[in-house]
């Protein structure tokens, strides 16, 4: 089974609207962190926001926040106001306390049209 | 240092050639982890180092496939005989706890 579904390959979003990309994970673990990153066209993954599993309140940092529902295994990334510069593939990762990997979703391509 | 930093940035191999990655962590980040992303939109999780010790090997391909993290070295990744399917674009991540992890800008490797 897939540890980390995002099931949009891709998305449009006009400037300045905010925009949710979906990511559902699977784990049995009780401890884990919810990442994303962000990887624009030249390639480099910038990291974008963390989610602990045992955070009762959703993560946010400036635009970005983590919409968290712990029962539903979901941890969608929220964008808020978006930006020219947002378009890029967005990536959802897991982190499992057992062998210490990341696990990433297949990505979102996001695109902001002016 | 303040960011990963990984040479070369590209590199060319003919097939069966030997393909050699570097990579050094953020100062202080005892954690280091190797991807291999292929196409776009997949990352395949190779190796982790925690210090100098294999913490997780389970992503690599063994006959082919090395890496080291040793002390006061750039922790490497050795690929010996490469194949066609092994140009890629090959990440080092580091983390301080093993929670957020800073990606290095990668590798691109082609083998032709």
């Amino acid at each position: 089974a897939q540890k980390i579904t995002q099931t949009q390959p891709g998305m449009f979003v006009q400037e300045k609207e905010a925009v949710t990309l979906d990511c559902t994970y699977d784990t049995s673990d009780q401890s884990y962190g919810l990442f994303w990153y962000k990887q624009p066209s030249s390639g480099e993954m910038i990291f974008l926001i963390y989610q602990g599993s045992y955070d009762e309140q959703n993560a946010t940092e400036g635009r970005y926040s983590l919409n968290f529902q712990k029962a539903r295994k979901s941890a969608n990334l929220v964008i808020s106001a978006s930006q020219l510069g947002d378009s890029a593939m967005y990536f959802c990762a897991m982190r499992e306390p057992t062998g210490n990997q990341f696990y990433f979703g297949t990505g979102t391509s996001l695109t902001v049209i002016p | 240092g303040e960011e990963v930093a990984q040479t070369p940035k590209h590199l060319v191999r003919g097939e069966g050639q030997k393909a050699k990655l570097y990579c050094a962590p953020i100062k202080g980040h005892s954690y280091v982890f190797w991807y291999q992303q292929v196409l776009k939109n997949e990352f395949k999780f190779l190796i982790s180092f925690q210090n100098e010790n294999v913490f997780d090997e389970t992503g690599m391909p063994k006959e082919r496939f090395s890496a080291k993290c040793l002390p006061n070295s750039p922790c490497s990744l050795e690929i010996q005989a490469t194949k066609l399917e092994d140009s890629a674009v090959y990440f080092c991540a580091s983390s301080l706890w093993g929670n957020e992890q800073f990606f290095g800008p990668g590798t691109r490797l082609t083998v032709l």
